[in-house]
């Protein structure tokens, strides 16, 4: 069974406007964390933003938050004012276990968003 | 300079040839990871290493082997490569101590033909 769910295979959105990516995951271990990261058409992974499962608040970096829901397990990705450099690619990522744990990151198979001006 | 190195970027070879994928960084994470990416799959784990003396394997290794020669280098290799390791492959690494972000190479694109 897939760990990391990301259910859009692609999504479309206007320049300046709000966008969610979604996310979904699976686990039974209490002690997890979630990332995203964004792929340009140039092929780098760049990474956007990490939440901690026991994190109380949602995670935000600059035009990227997310939107955590544990009890539904879910970890979309809200990018605000959709800018034409946000199209790329984009994969939601889950390692389980605290921090020296040797559980490794797992990837979903991503979200392929287009900016239109 | 990157502080994760992969080499090369692009190649192209053939059928039952062996190719090896060089990684480098200079992070001084002790943790580094091969993943394989295509098109609609994400990225797939191939092997992984928590230090030069470990060595696991991920959920896509047949057909690959790896090598850690240092706690800075760790090296894929396609020991027969065939058609259907054409992929995206990416070398990562991260340290225990941080919540597990990874830092990633900028990724050696391998063409088999």
């Amino acid at each position: 069974a897939q760990k990391i769910t990301q259910t859009q295979p692609g999504m479309f959105v206007q320049e300046k406007e709000a966008v969610t990516l979604d996310c979904t995951y699976d686990t039974s271990d209490p002690s997890y964390g979630l990332f995203w990261y964004k792929q340009p058409s140039s092929g780098e992974m760049i990474f956007l933003i990490y939440q901690g499962s026991y994190d109380q608040q949602n995670a935000t970096e600059g035009r990227y938050s997310l939107n955590f829901q544990k009890a539904r397990k879910s970890a979309n990705l809200v990018i605000s004012a959709s800018q034409l450099g946000d199209s790329a690619m984009y994969f939601c990522a889950m390692r389980e276990g605290q921090s020296g744990g040797s559980y490794i990151p797992t990837f979903g198979r991503g979200t392929s968003l287009i900016v239109h001006p | 300079d990157a502080d994760v190195t992969q080499t090369p970027r692009n190649r192209i070879t053939k059928t039952g040839k062996r190719i090896m994928l060089e990684c480098s960084q200079t992070k001084g994470h002790d943790r580094m990871y091969w993943y394989r990416q295509d098109p609609g799959l994400g990225l797939q784990l191939i092997y992984y290493s928590f230090d030069v003396k470990d060595i696991n394997k991920g959920e896509i290794s047949d057909g690959y082997s790896v090598s850690r020669q240092a706690q800075a280098k760790f090296s894929l290799s396609l020991e027969s490569a065939i058609p259907n390791q054409t992929a995206l492959y990416f070398c990562a690494t991260s340290d225990f101590r941080d919540p597990g972000e990874l830092f990633f190479g900028e990724g050696s694109r391998l063409t088999v033909l």
